[in-house]
């Protein structure tokens, strides 16, 4: 079974452009949760998706917004960017249904805010 | 809330040495926990996981036990190998809060031959 795919993998913006990261989950998982890695914050908790629905939501301005689509696949879009939005973006699929089941993670997109 | 915290690293071994790295935990009810392994330039890979107190949860040689009563999930590994050198996290699953895992700041192993 093929994992978790995110495109793309490395991404260069400037400070106020918008970007959009994609993220395909393992075939038959429904549920899609996107973190931010950085040294300083470590990884923290942007948003999970489960049937095209927000069902939860970290702690991140409104610039950090996402959707999924009917084939569970899901996007997240950074607006504004700033400097410290650096970061490696990491999505992870689940079945979902319990909300807690185990995540398997992709290898993540490296942006860049220069 | 919830939160984990894992022990100060980096931490660094020779080869066969035993690993232990500590991990403990905040939260309420019943969590589901987890240790992943991330190499350089990628992304996590899950280890092993437990979701009850007492459950042992192993995998590639490494395991760890759910201890409720102290609140732990130490990952141990007999004999560890250069190939494991990479940054391990331990998580969470608070029961609550639908997808969310929270993590411990991780910690850099490195063995040496």
């Amino acid at each position: 079974k093929a994992g978790v795919t995110q495109t793309p993998r490395y991404l260069i913006k400037t400070r106020g452009q918008q970007v959009t990261l994609s993220c395909s989950p393992i075939s038959g998982h429904r549920s899609v949760s996107w973190y931010q890695q950085t040294p300083g914050q470590g990884l923290q908790f942007l948003f999970e998706y489960f049937s095209e629905t927000q069902r939860n939501k970290g702690n991140f301005p409104g610039r950090f917004s996402g959707r999924q689509f009917s084939n569970s696949r899901s996007e997240m879009n950074v607006s504004t960017l700033e400097l410290g939005d650096s970061a490696l973006y990491l999505c992870a699929s689940s079945l979902g249904s319990t909300g807690g089941d185990t995540q398997y993670f992709g290898p993540g997109t490296r942006l860049t805010v220069l | 809330g919830n939160s984990v915290t894992q022990m100060e690293g980096p931490v660094t071994l020779s080869e066969e040495a035993f690993l232990t790295i500590n991990c403990t935990y905040t939260a309420t009810g019943y969590p589901s926990l987890f240790w992943y392994v991330q190499y350089p330039g990628e992304g996590l890979q899950l280890l092993l996981k437990a979701t009850k107190a007492d459950d042992k949860g192993s995998n590639k040689g490494f395991e760890a036990t759910y201890r409720k009563e102290t609140t732990s999930f130490h990952l141990e590994k007999g004999s560890v190998q250069v190939s494991d050198s990479a940054v391990y996290f331990c998580a969470l699953y608070g029961g609550t809060s639908y997808g969310k895992l929270t993590f411990g700041q991780g910690t850099i192993l490195t063995v040496h031959p």
